[in-house]
């Protein structure tokens, strides 16, 4: 079944200093790919709608220089989240859409980032 | 804007019992998800649901659609242990866009 992976699965980093976090769709392509902020006992949150080749779609109040995106190839999205302060610390979600089509999104395993 | 209400937010119940969560939309959608989380995981898709009407079964979980209630519910039969997790419903933008979740039913099964 279609299988998406995140890397790494749990950070900590110093405040101040950026993270990248992987998203990798491993056995199909990805035009769309998702990215999500939880918070703990919150519901998901969409940050931001990756399109390959394209810029990401931001939601309201997400700040795109903060949280930047790259969407690379079909089976890559990247979330860098750059100058990292304590309330950035949060489990961060990604999910793609198989670019056959299909109503599904496939989430990955999630990221747990912790900013001290 | 869509809004995607669930309730209850909280469900305690005891091994054997069955419930329903249920999952209210306020604008047009043409797929309804659901999802289960484990606490420190992330979500494992359980159902999705895309006409007026359609039902689905897994094992002791059934969830059904009413499009025109706008509304989508997730029977719990003979609740065991394992089922103790947290459930969100997700409603999808139409064309394959976005979807938006509730904000999920944390559900604890007790012996």
């Amino acid at each position: 079944g279609a299988v998406v992976s995140q890397h790494p699965s749990w950070v900590i980093c110093k405040s101040g200093t950026s993270v990248k976090i992987e998203c990798r769709s491993l056995d199909f392509q990805a035009t769309t790919m998702f990215w999500y902020r939880q918070f703990p006992k919150q519901s998901l949150m969409l940050m931001a709608t990756s399109n390959e080749g394209s810029k990401a779609t931001y939601e309201q109040g997400v700040e795109k220089d903060k949280f930047l995106i790259n969407h690379a190839s079909l089976t890559l999205s990247t979330l860098t989240v750059t100058s990292a302060h304590p309330e950035d610390s949060s489990f961060y979600i990604c999910s793609a859409r198989d670019m056959k089509g299909g109503s599904e999104q496939y989430f990955g395993p999630g990221t747990r980032l912790t900013v001290t | 804007e869509l809004k995607v209400e669930q309730n209850p937010l909280f469900l305690s119940m005891q091994e054997g019992k069955n419930y329903t969560i249920y999952c209210n939309y306020s604008t047009t959608s043409d797929r309804l998800y659901w999802y289960r989380q484990d606490p420190g995981k992330s979500l494992e898709s359980l159902f999705v649901l895309l006409s007026n009407g359609a039902v689905k079964q897994e094992g002791r979980l059934m969830a059904s659609l009413d499009t025109k209630a706008r509304l989508s519910t997730l029977h719990i039969t003979a609740a065991v242990h394992d089922l103790s997790a947290t459930y969100f419903c997700a409603v999808g933008g139409t064309n394959a866009g976005k979807s938006t979740f509730g904000d999920g039913t944390t559900l604890t099964v007790k012996p």
